[in-house]
């Protein structure tokens, strides 16, 4: 049984540009949630996905979407980058949305 | 406003001195509270999941506890490979059940 895995690891980008993260599930989960993670904070929920469809969103604005695949892989886009948006972008994934989520190791995002 | 909140945010500890973090909320119908260590530069790592008041976890070295306003995650005779951020979460009844995580305690043994 495979774990959670990002892509990439490390990832530098220009302010302004389009960003695209992704996360390959742990087998046989179909729910995944991103968050973000600022230095010396705990994460933030962006949105959560469940069988292909959006399921949840937190509070980030329109130029952060997602999408779900059949076999239950994800995409985090983001536009326009901004500064702020420099963070450890986690995905999650869980069995059901009600049961315990596993984190994979991150993308490092660095927005200059 | 629900919310949650870690104490304290550093520790630094022998090995061998045992120790408690603390993780207060003020939520409006908890569903379940979470643990998770984090190392750094990494995803967090899943340690357990506590549901009622009363309830009591154990994994290795590790307890968790779970009261109506706190959950206390006991450390016993540590090692320095304990040291790790540790993050506590909670989720609320509904659809999306999304963690909603505290700043979390920087946990350092020492040898």
């Amino acid at each position: 049984e495979t774990g959670v895995t990002q892509s990439p690891t490390h990832l530098i980008k220009t302010r302004g540009q389009q960003v695209t993260l992704r996360c390959s599930s742990q087998s046989g989960h179909n729910t995944v949630s991103w968050y973000q993670q600022a230095l010396g904070q705990g994460p933030q929920f962006i949105f959560q996905y469940y069988r292909e469809e959006e399921n949840g969103r937190g509070n980030f604005p329109p130029r952060f979407s997602g999408l779900q695949f059949p076999n239950y892989s994800s995409e985090l886009n983001v536009n326009a980058l901004e500064l702020d948006d420099s963070a450890l972008y986690l995905c999650a994934s869980s069995f059901t949305r009600d049961t315990e989520a596993f984190f994979g190791q991150g993308t490092r995002l660095t927005v200059v | 406003e629900d919310q949650v909140t870690q104490s304290p945010e550093a520790l630094r500890l022998q090995e061998g001195e045992s120790s408690s973090l603390n993780c207060s909320y003020t939520v409006s119908g908890l569903r379940g509270l979470f643990w998770y260590r984090q190392d750094p530069g990494k995803g967090p790592e899943f340690l357990f999941t506590l549901y009622s008041a009363g309830e009591e976890k154990e994994k290795e070295r590790l307890k968790a506890t779970l009261t109506k306003k706190e959950s206390f995650l006991h450390i016993t005779a540590p090692k320095p490979e304990d040291s790790a951020t540790y993050l506590c979460a909670y989720t609320v009844p509904g659809s999306a059940r999304q963690l909603t995580f505290g700043s979390g305690t920087q946990l350092t043994v020492l040898p």
